[in-house]
């Protein structure tokens, strides 16, 4: 069955670095992929969406990554910041259908 | 603004009551979801509907039903409440259209079945 991984312990760094996120999947060859921010007690937020025939999608300080290869897509935040802190989910279209399906996602906490 | 908004934010039931869980959007959006958020699963379909009088069952459905009578809005009712669907409840809308649409979400509903 389709299945994604997120890395489920979460990312502590520190403010100014780098966060990089990762979401694996198996088991399909999705056209898009997409990632949201949760912030705790609310819902998901859409950031970006990439397509299979984009290799990389930038906006702002976030940069993502989308290798059908290695079934793969990574998610960068640059100079991050404590309001950077959420949880951050992968999102894929389900083969055969305009249904969308989520992995569990990563804690991002940003340190100052 | 467009919006979504949920109510209630927070319901405390007890097994086998029926309860619905309101969804109302104001983006005109023809397709509507209902998503279970639980701990250590990440979001999961219940339902979603491509437009009035169109629902369709995900991969939780067991337990739910959906009725879409308008494009504003999609009830989500529990028949019988059980304890496992103690959880937080998410709707969600996108636009129609070819491929992978952006998805708005709602605050959630905060649900605890005793």
């Amino acid at each position: 069955s389709q299945k994604i991984e997120q890395n489920s312990e979460a990312l502590n760094i520190q403010e100014g670095k780098t966060a990089t996120l990762t979401c694996n999947y198996t088991n399909y060859s999705p056209a898009y992929l997409q990632w949201y921010r949760q912030d705790p007690g609310r819902g998901p937020v859409f950031l970006l969406l990439i397509r299979e025939n984009e290799k990389e999608k930038r906006k702002e300080r976030l940069k993502v990554t989308f290798d059908t290869t290695l079934k793969q897509s990574l998610f960068h935040i640059t100079a991050s910041q404590p309001a950077d802190s959420a949880t951050y989910l992968c999102a894929l279209d389900q083969t055969g259908g305009f249904k969308t399906i989520f992995g569990a996602g990563t804690r991002l906490f940003v340190k100052a | 603004d467009a919006e979504i908004t949920q109510s209630p934010r927070h319901k405390i039931t007890e097994t086998g009551r029926q309860v619905t869980l309101a969804c109302h959007q104001t983006w005109n959006h023809n397709n509507m979801f209902w998503y279970r958020q639980d701990l250590g699963h990440g979001l999961r379909l219940i339902h979603y509907s491509y437009g009035v009088h169109d629902t369709n069952k995900g991969e939780v459905s067991d337990g739910y039903s959906v009725s879409r009578s308008n494009t504003e809005d999609l009830p989500l009712t529990l028949e019988s409440a059980a304890s496992s669907q103690t959880s937080v409840y998410f709707c969600a809308s996108s636009e129609s259209g070819q491929g992978m649409e952006t998805q708005y979400f709602g605050p959630g509903t905060r649900l605890l079945v005793l």
